[in-house]
Parts: structure tokens; C-alpha cells; sequence
């Protein structure tokens, strides 16, 4: 199956400053890729959509200035939180899509994030 | 009204046993069906897809599908404790373009005992 891969797998921060974390689709093009948070306990919640070259679109209640995402290739996704704070820990999923018709999503392994 | 919904659980099973896994989707239009597996501190992988009514069986699963109910369902045979994990049911719109978009459950825990 696809391959997606994300990086840092845990990272830890202090509350104000900005977190990177990358996502890269390692033996597909993915024509889409979607950023999900996960809450202990909880489901998926999309966070936002991006498409290779266009500007991502945000979930209702999802702040943009906020989690910024950058599609720069058909392999590789970004999401940078800004300005971090405690209630910004979570784990946070990315999955990429070739857009073909009725086909899944291939997740990456996930990212935990802990604000201090 | 929810997009998709599953009964969170838990749901225990004794080991051998055949654990019933159900969802429940609202929009008449769905046309694509998966399940997914979510371990503790993990990511969801992807267990089965399912298009067609009826059923459709790989391995230990079986998903069944009933569009006339909205209504999609996981069979897992010969429970494994390793099966033990969080179930999503997720769910493509047929008028979804481009974005390819997933509305997924809130998944049923399974556990199975040894």
C-alpha cells in the first residue's frame, strides 16, 4: 500500500513558540492532503485540506493564521503552529489522497505535540 | 443529525468470538465505505474498503453493506486479542470533488479476552 511518512514523531515545545511538522507521501503523488488532530479519547477531526500549488481549506473553527499549510509538491504537505500553546497539544495526523474515485486515504504515522 | 455514527463501546469479546462492529451513515449519496483500525498512540490504518451492497470478505473480516438502511457494518472472525483497538468507520460523499473527503465515526473500542 501508499506510503506516508511524518516528521518529528513527538516533539515537545515551549508555550509562544512555532512547530513544523512534515508530512511526505513516500511512493505516490498525492493530489490532496488533509491535516487531522486527535484529542485523547476522541475521533479524527479534519483540521484542513490542501491541493498541491493551492491554498488550504480550513475546517469550521479552525484558525488559519493560526495552523498555516503549505502544499508545496505533490509529496510533501506542511503544518506549522504558530504561536503554540498548552491547548494545542494533541496528536496530529496527515493523509494524502491521489483523488482518484473512490479511493481512501493513506494516513501517516502521526505527530504528538506537547506544549509546555 | 451526525454524518456517520458508531456506538463507542467498549465492546468486549471473549477470544474465537465474532465481534460485531456497526456504523450508520446519513447521506443517502455515500458511495464509498472503509474501515479503519486505530491502536492506542497510533495512527489509523486501513482494514477494509467496501462499495457494493452485500458483503465483501477478506481474511478474518467481512463488511457488509446496506445502502437501503445506510447502514455499514465489520465482521471480525476468530477475535484476536491483537484485534483489540479503536474501529472507525468512514464514509466518501459521491458529490465530494477533488477534495477526496473522509467524514469518519468517533469508532467502538474492541476488546477482545484471552
Amino acid at each position: 500500500g501508499a506510503v506516508v511518512s511524518q516528521h518529528p514523531s513527538r516533539v515537545i515545545c515551549k508555550s509562544g513558540t512555532s512547530v513544523k511538522i512534515e508530512c511526505r507521501s513516500l511512493d505516490f503523488q498525492a493530489t490532496t492532503m488533509f491535516w487531522y488532530r486527535q484529542f485523547p479519547k476522541q475521533s479524527l477531526m479534519l483540521m484542513a485540506t490542501s491541493n498541491e500549488g493551492s491554498k488550504a481549506t480550513y475546517e469550521q473553527g479552525v484558525e488559519k493564521d493560526k495552523f498555516l499549510i503549505n502544499h508545496a509538491s505533490l509529496t510533501l504537505s506542511t503544518l506549522t503552529v504558530t504561536s503554540a500553546h498548552p491547548e494545542d497539544s494533541s496528536f496530529y495526523i496527515c493523509s494524502g489522497g491521489t483523488g482518484a474515485y473512490q479511493e481512501t486515504q493513506y494516513f501517516g504515522p502521526g505527530t504528538r505535540l506537547l506544549v509546555l | 443529525q451526525k454524518e456517520v455514527e458508531q456506538n463507542s463501546g467498549p465492546l468486549s469479546v471473549p477470544e474465537g468470538a465474532i465481534a460485531s462492529l456497526n456504523c450508520t451513515y446519513s447521506d443517502r449519496g455515500s458511495q464509498s465505505f472503509f474501515w479503519y483500525r486505530q491502536y492506542s498512540g497510533k495512527s489509523p490504518e486501513l482494514i477494509m474498503f467496501i462499495y457494493s451492497n452485500g458483503d465483501k470478505e477478506d481474511g478474518r473480516f467481512t463488511a457488509q453493506l446496506n445502502k437501503a438502511s445506510q447502514y455499514v457494518s465489520l465482521l471480525i472472525r476468530d477475535s484476536q486479542p491483537s484485534d483489540s483497538a479503536t474501529y472507525l468507520c468512514a464514509v466518501k460523499k459521491a458529490d465530494q470533488t477533488g477534495a477526496n473527503n473522509l467524514f469518519f465515526g468517533t469508532g467502538t473500542r474492541l476488546t477482545v479476552i484471552p
